[in-house]
């Protein structure tokens, strides 16, 4: 079975600039999540699709941030404008539906904001 | 804001040692996870306790989370160079573990042959 999929890998873009970064994950799983990690911090939860609908986006850090998943399969995440604090490493991981089912990461996207 | 302490952040040890990874925390947990991440990958799932006290082994790892279900340790028994990496623990709130998980800053372990 394909694993999470996640594009692009890296991305280097100027701040204000805008940025568009997409999950698929595993064929079958209705839970999708964002996380980021900013160097020298911990991973960090952003959101939590399920299906379509967005479950818990608490995480979120502003309006600049904007996650969609149409359809309920893969999932976009935009930054606009970027901003510099944004520079991190993108992480989308999905799973199914169930107690305790196990969490499966993409590579995630790693971001450069200049 | 409920947080994972993980120590020693960095540890560095000879082929055949054993080692021991702690993760702890102030917040009472409903499951705790442990991945081991490699550089350009993401986090790969090794383990996920859930009852206070539960003791999980996997081959040479052993995963204990503890009675409060406040902390967990990892132990190595034996450490091979294929151990190298980054180990991460990881919390869930709820029972379901579906909801966000709050990941300690990791443990960059090496592995000397």
């Amino acid at each position: 079975e394909a694993g999470v999929t996640q594009f692009p890998s890296h991305s280097v873009i100027e701040k204000g600039q805008t940025v568009t970064l997409r999950c698929d994950p595993i064929s079958g799983h209705d839970n999708l999540y964002w996380y980021r990690r900013v160097m020298g911090k911990e991973i960090k939860f952003l959101l939590h699709f399920v299906k379509e609908s967005k479950q818990d986006e608490s995480g979120m850090p502003n309006n600049r941030f904007l996650a969609e998943r149409t359809g309920g399969t893969y999932s976009t995440l935009k930054v606009q404008p970027a901003e510099l604090e944004d520079s991190g490493v993108y992480f989308c991981a999905s799973s199914q539906v169930g107690s305790n089912s196990p969490l499966h990461f993409g590579n995630g996207t790693r971001l450069t904001v200049t | 804001t409920q947080l994972l302490e993980q120590s020693p952040q960095f540890l560095s040890i000879q082929e055949g040692e054993n080692l021991t990874v702690y993760c702890n925390s102030s917040s009472v947990f409903s499951s705790l996870q442990w991945y081991r991440q490699e550089p350009g990958e993401g986090p790969v799932l090794l383990v996920t306790v859930v009852t206070g006290g539960e003791v999980k082994k996997l081959k040479r790892l052993t995963f204990q989370f503890g009675d409060a279900r406040k902390d967990s340790s990892l132990h190595i028994t034996a450490a091979q160079p294929g151990d190298t990496g980054l180990y991460l623990c990881a919390g869930a709130r709820s029972g379901g573990g579906a909801d966000g998980l709050t990941f300690g800053k990791g443990t960059h372990l090496i592995i000397q042959p």
